[in-house]
């Protein structure tokens, strides 16, 4: 069955570490995204790229890093910059097609990772 | 700038008993819409997605969603509220001008639900 894979279900970090997250999907999706959720805040959108090679700034980016070197693979860092990392990370592909000047694609979701510091 | 309004944080409901979750959104033209529910430690699953046509739009797990563009609204409904449905559930838009900070969706803060036995 085709999904997105997130990895691991839960991380712990140490103050002052980088951590990566990994995300894959087998989708054939162009877009991927990475989304932050905290409790009572719904979706913050970190970073998202729409093609191998390229990605965009969400509204939360500081203190994050992604890379996306393969269709299949979007993986975020999570830098020692980022100073209240403790939340759970969402990964999300879809297909980047718009109709007109709106986007029509739903996102696909992975199981999340859960990130906590020790 | 855009943005979709789901105005009830908390829902409790009694099994049994029939559902509607509230969601507005802000926009000019005919939206692309969808629901989306999150059970706990888990990700996001669609549950169902409005383009165009019929405005009543059916979706899995028994639920209904209808658009009322004269309300700016696409309520989600489901006539008998099962215990599983306890989860957290999601409404979104498809973004404008796909490209800003705001990837292809603009999704609501959420609505818990609670189901009581």
């Amino acid at each position: 069955d085709g999904g997105i894979t997130q990895s691991p279900k839960y991380l712990f970090r140490k103050e002052g570490q980088n951590v990566t997250l990994s995300c894959e999907q087998n989708l054939n999706h162009d877009a991927m995204y990475w989304y932050r959720q905290d409790p009572g805040q719904g979706l913050r959108l970190i970073y998202y790229s729409q093609i191998v090679n390229d990605f965009q700034k969400g509204d939360i980016a500081e203190g994050y890093s992604v890379s996306r070197e393969k269709k299949e693979s979007f993986p975020l860092t999570v830098t020692s910059a980022q100073k209240n990392p403790t939340a759970f990370y969402l990964c999300a592909s879809s297909r980047s097609l718009v109709q007109g000047k709106y986007s029509n694609q739903p996102q696909h979701f992975g199981d999340g990772t859960r990130l906590s510091i020790l | 700038a855009q943005s979709v309004t789901q105005p009830d944080i908390h829902i409790t409901v009694s099994e049994g008993a029939s559902l509607e979750l509230r969601c507005n959104y802000s926009y000019g033209a005919t939206p692309y819409l969808f629901w989306y529910v999150q059970s706990p430690g888990q990700g996001l699953q669609l549950l169902l997605k409005y383009f165009s046509g019929d405005t009543l739009v059916q979706g899995i797990k028994g639920f209904e969603a209808e658009f009322k563009r004269s309300q700016s609204s696409f309520n989600l409904r489901k006539p008998s509220v099962h215990w599983s449905d306890a989860a957290e559930y999601f409404c979104a838009v498809g973004a404008m001008n796909y490209g800003g900070s705001q990837g292809n969706l603009i999704f609501g803060k959420g609505t818990k639900l609670s189901v009581k036995p």
